[in-house]
């Protein structure tokens, strides 16, 4: 069964600074992997999708890149701001048959950035 | 631009009650699907479905009930509600093919006492 992980489950940071969060999976034989924002009381916003046969993907300050061999992701904000503040998501989507229908979460990313 | 529409927003139920979550999409997506979001648990998928007239189960299924007869269409039945199945449920959408992007509706937050 896929295995999704978030690494760290919570990063607090001064406004405009650099960060990086960490998203692993189990099983390499993913279709995609998107990014998803969360804030709080309110539904998923997706940030970024990226293919499996893709390495990066890019919008605005936000920068995914995908190792599907080593089953990892990163999702780089550059410069960040308060406004970042919310709930980071990643998902993956299997590339099997009928599980193809079916995306697998991680437990998130809370991140806040102060003023 | 409506995507995903989620209704109602807020519900309460008494304990054995039933009741249907709503989920539309008007993007011509083969692939619904159903989460519950508890706190400390992420989100786990209920059902899915890739396309009308199918149906399957996800992680939790237990005292849901789903059904596809319509690409637009795929509601969620609580046949007794249990104060267990309070959550905060979301139904997502996706293309079956190309980049299958997600996306999701603004969440059901669903109270039963």
């Amino acid at each position: 069964k896929q295995e999704v992980t978030q690494i760290p489950a919570a990063l607090s940071v001064p406004e405009g600074e650099n960060l990086v969060l960490n998203c692993s999976f189990t099983d390499s034989a993913i279709y995609n992997l998107q990014w998803f924002r969360q804030d709080p009381g309110k539904g998923l916003t997706s940030l970024l999708l990226i293919q499996s046969s893709q390495r990066e993907q890019t919008s605005g300050r936000l920068n995914a890149s995908l190792d599907k061999s080593s089953g990892r992701s990163t999702l780089y904000i550059a410069a960040s701001q308060p406004g970042d503040s919310a709930t980071y998501l990643c998902a993956v989507r299997a590339d099997r048959g009928s599980t193809l229908g079916r995306l697998y979460f991680g437990r998130g990313t809370q991140l806040t950035v102060w003023p | 631009n409506a995507g995903v529409t989620q209704t109602p927003k807020f519900q309460v139920l008494k304990t054995g009650q039933s009741m249907t979550l709503q989920c539309a999409q008007d993007m011509n997506h083969e692939y619904m699907s159903w989460y519950r979001q508890d706190p400390g648990m992420g989100l786990r998928l209920i059902h899915y479905s890739v396309g009308a007239g199918i149906t399957d189960q996800g992680e939790v299924p237990n005292g849901y009930n789903v059904s596809r007869s319509t690409t637009e269409d795929f509601p969620l039945r609580l046949l007794s509600a249990a104060p267990s199945q309070t959550s905060v449920y979301f139904c997502a959408s996706s293309s079956g093919t190309g980049k299958t992007e997600a996306f999701f509706g603004q969440g059901t937050r669903l109270t039963v006492v």
